[in-house]
């Protein structure tokens, strides 16, 4: 079956290091992704990885993948306030037709 | 701008009202899809098209029809809404065909409809 799962919240100071965590269980997943949604607006592709990769960095992000274990995390240096909104962890499966699988998603606040 | 373009961006029903979310998309997308997010629910699909001429039911589809009127539009129609029914919903576009980011959506801003 198919499931994303990840934690609701997560609180962290400005300038703190944040991870956002998710699980997923469909092994046949090709590429994984972070979506960025703020107030009041659609989701905003963040960053995505394909699933033979370990690990992408990009600019003040970075994502670890652990295939084994089925995890997928985003780390957020130097977390700013303007990075307050919800990441959603989606996954890619292609079953016929290609579609995207969300995680219900993860509010993250940053507090001055 | 380049995108996805939903209206209305609100909207507020009588039970049994019946109304069309319409989208449209000038990224020469060949797949479209409706989702609609709710609070501690994450995005579920309604619907989806592959491409021009073709829909397909997704998670929840009951209570929705679509139309696929050409390869930019992409509605949404609900016959009969109902309070459950109340919801956000997001339009999105993608082009398999495209390299790895097109692999990812392209999201509207969403159209919030309330229904009493």
């Amino acid at each position: 079956g198919e499931d994303v799962e990840q934690s609701l919240f997560l609180s962290v100071r400005e300038g703190d290091s944040s991870v956002i965590n998710c699980t997923y269980t469909d092994s046949s997943s090709t590429y994984l992704y972070w979506y960025k949604q703020e107030p009041g607006a659609g989701l905003q592709l963040l960053t995505y990885i394909f699933s033979n990769m370990d690990m992408k960095q990009d600019q003040r992000l970075t994502v670890l993948l652990n295939k084994k274990d089925k995890h997928l995390s985003l780390r957020i240096a130097d977390t700013q306030t303007g990075d307050s909104a919800i990441y959603f962890c989606a996954e890619s499966i292609r079953r016929g037709y290609s579609t995207l699988t969300f995680g219900k998603g993860t509010m993250l606040l940053v507090s001055p | 701008n380049a995108g996805v373009t939903q209206t209305p961006k609100f909207q507020v029903l009588k039970t049994g009202q019946s109304m069309t979310l319409q989208c449209a998309q000038d990224m020469n997308h060949n797949s479209m899809y409706w989702y609609r997010q709710d609070p501690g629910m994450g995005l579920r699909l309604i619907y989806y098209s592959a491409s021009e001429g073709t829909t397909d039911k997704g998670e929840v589809p009951n209570g929705y029809n679509v139309s696929r009127l050409n390869k930019r539009e992409f509605s949404l129609r609900l016959e009969s809404a109902a309070p459950s029914q109340t919801s956000v919903y997001f339009c999105a576009s993608r082009d398999p065909s495209g390299g790895i980011p097109n692999y990812g959506y392209t999201f509207g801003s969403g159209t919030r409809l309330t229904v009493v």
